[in-house]
């Protein structure tokens, strides 16, 4: 069956330091891979998706970046980060057209 | 485009009383719906979908959604409600593209009064 990790769990990092979350899928090959963040008491918000290896759409323009440098591994990244970098984050994977996305456990991070 | 529109952002209910929980969608194309569940400080949890065919879903959890086309409706149900219910819920439609975007919902928050 498959699965899907994200780390770390929880997060704590000052304001400008930089950041590398990681998600990685196992038990399907080629899946879609997505970064969400979700805001204290608000919905998703759709960061990132990525079709194949080294291929990445940003759906919002902001201090964070992604990258794909395996078929199974999907990395949020950011140089400096910002108080309103803060949040939880969610990786998901999906299989094709019109099917459902299946989440990690996510990770929150919290700046100072 | 399609589009989703979650109706009460907190919802309380007794435990033992019925769950519903309402959620009405807009698009262009046959939709695919899901609704999903997310427990704090968890990712979310698909509980069902709609694909095409029959119009009453069931679900994990006792959980169960009608798909009315004329009314663009795909609320959530649960006869009786127990305690471990008590969590954020989402739905979401699915977006007609080769990256398979879904768009979620502002999620509804169930509480069960004891």
């Amino acid at each position: 069956s498959q699965t899907i990790h994200q780390w770390p769990a929880t997060l704590v990092q000052p304001v400008g330091s930089p950041l590398s979350l990681e998600c990685t899928v196992e038990g399907t090959s080629n899946p879609n891979l997505y970064w969400y963040r979700q805001a204290a008491g608000r919905g998703l918000q759709l960061l990132f998706y990525s079709v194949g290896i080294g291929q990445i759409s940003s759906e919002v323009p902001q201090n964070l970046s992604a990258s794909r440098p395996q078929d199974r591994q999907f990395i949020l990244s950011s140089k400096k980060l910002l108080l309103s970098d803060s949040g939880f984050y969610l990786c998901a994977w999906g299989t094709g057209v019109n099917q459902p996305q299946h989440f990690g456990d996510g990770t929150r991070l919290s700046i100072l | 485009a399609q589009s989703v529109t979650q109706l009460g952002s907190h919802v309380s209910v007794s435990e033992g009383a019925l769950v519903l929980l309402r959620c009405n969608y807009s698009s262009s194309v046959p939709p695919y719906l899901f609704w999903y569940v997310q427990y704090p400080n968890q990712g979310l949890q698909l509980l069902l979908k709609y694909t095409t065919g029959a119009t009453l879903v069931k679900g994990i959890n006792g959980f169960e959604a009608e798909f009315k086309k004329s009314e663009t409706s795909f609320h959530l149900t649960k006869p009786s409600a127990h305690m471990s219910d008590a969590a954020e819920y989402f739905c979401a439609v699915s977006v007609a593209s080769s990256a398979s975007k879904i768009i979620f919902g502002s999620g509804t928050r169930l509480s069960i009064r004891p």
